[in-house]
């Protein structure tokens, strides 16, 4: 059973760049969500997805945006990048429907913003 | 909103002692989830244990239970027998109550240390 898998592992880009993230969920699940994890820090929000739109959004600016395709995978796009984006981005899988409202967690994805 | 306090920023604790981490989480809801995920070194977010807000007996998964009080708001996890494969970063988060995963809100974590 394939788990929650994320790409790359690690990313370097430079202030005014921009990004793009993707994640495949773990198998049976349809909703994604991503949340951002700076140095020391617990993960925060971003949103989630599910049927390829937008179901909730946490306390981010527009320059974060995303996508889910109909097999379920997502990508987050981040513009403009800030030296303040730097940070692990995990997605996380669950099944909307299901009883346990569990979210699985990927490995991460390690973003520098030089 | 909801947030969730994790107050002890590292502990260690000595090999098969036992330990407990304490959260405390602030909420409106009635029903909710909770739960206490594991991040080792190699950064994958592991769950550890899931506790529902309805259910009055507290959750335990093999050496891993949890001492929930909701009228305290009060959610501490024991790790009984510690293991050196504890060691990790522990996050307590919260789950409000809307049908179909709600967002996850996290703790600030606590940094857990197995002693050989």
């Amino acid at each position: 059973d394939a788990g929650v898998t994320q790409s790359p592992t690690h990313l370097i880009k430079t202030r005014g760049q921009q990004v793009t993230l993707r994640c495949s969920p773990k198998s049976g699940h349809d909703t994604v969500s991503w949340y951002q994890q700076a140095l020391g820090q617990g993960p925060q929000f971003i949103f989630q997805y599910y049927e390829e739109e937008e179901r909730q959004r946490g306390n981010f600016p527009d320059r974060f945006s995303g996508h889910q395709f109909p097999n379920y995978s997502s990508e987050l796009n981040v513009n403009a990048l800030l030296l303040g984006d730097s940070a692990l981005y995990l997605c996380a899988s669950s099944l909307l429907e299901a009883a346990t409202d569990t979210q699985y967690f990927g490995p991460g994805t390690r973003l520098t913003v030089l | 909103a909801q947030t969730v306090t994790q107050s002890q920023p590292e502990m260690s604790v000595q090999e098969a002692e036992t330990v407990t981490l304490s959260c405390t989480y602030d909420t409106s809801e009635n029903n909710y989830y909770l739960f206490w995920y594991k991040q080792p070194p190699s950064r994958q977010m592991i769950l550890v244990i899931r506790q529902e807000a309805y259910k009055q007996q507290n959750a335990t998964e093999n050496r891993f239970s949890v001492n929930f009080q909701k009228a305290a708001k009060s959610f501490s996890l024991k790790i009984s027998d510690s293991q050196l494969g504890d060691t990790a970063m522990y996050f307590c988060a919260f789950m409000g109550p809307n049908f179909g995963n709600e967002k996850l809100t996290f703790g600030t974590g606590t940094r857990l240390t197995i002693i050989p």
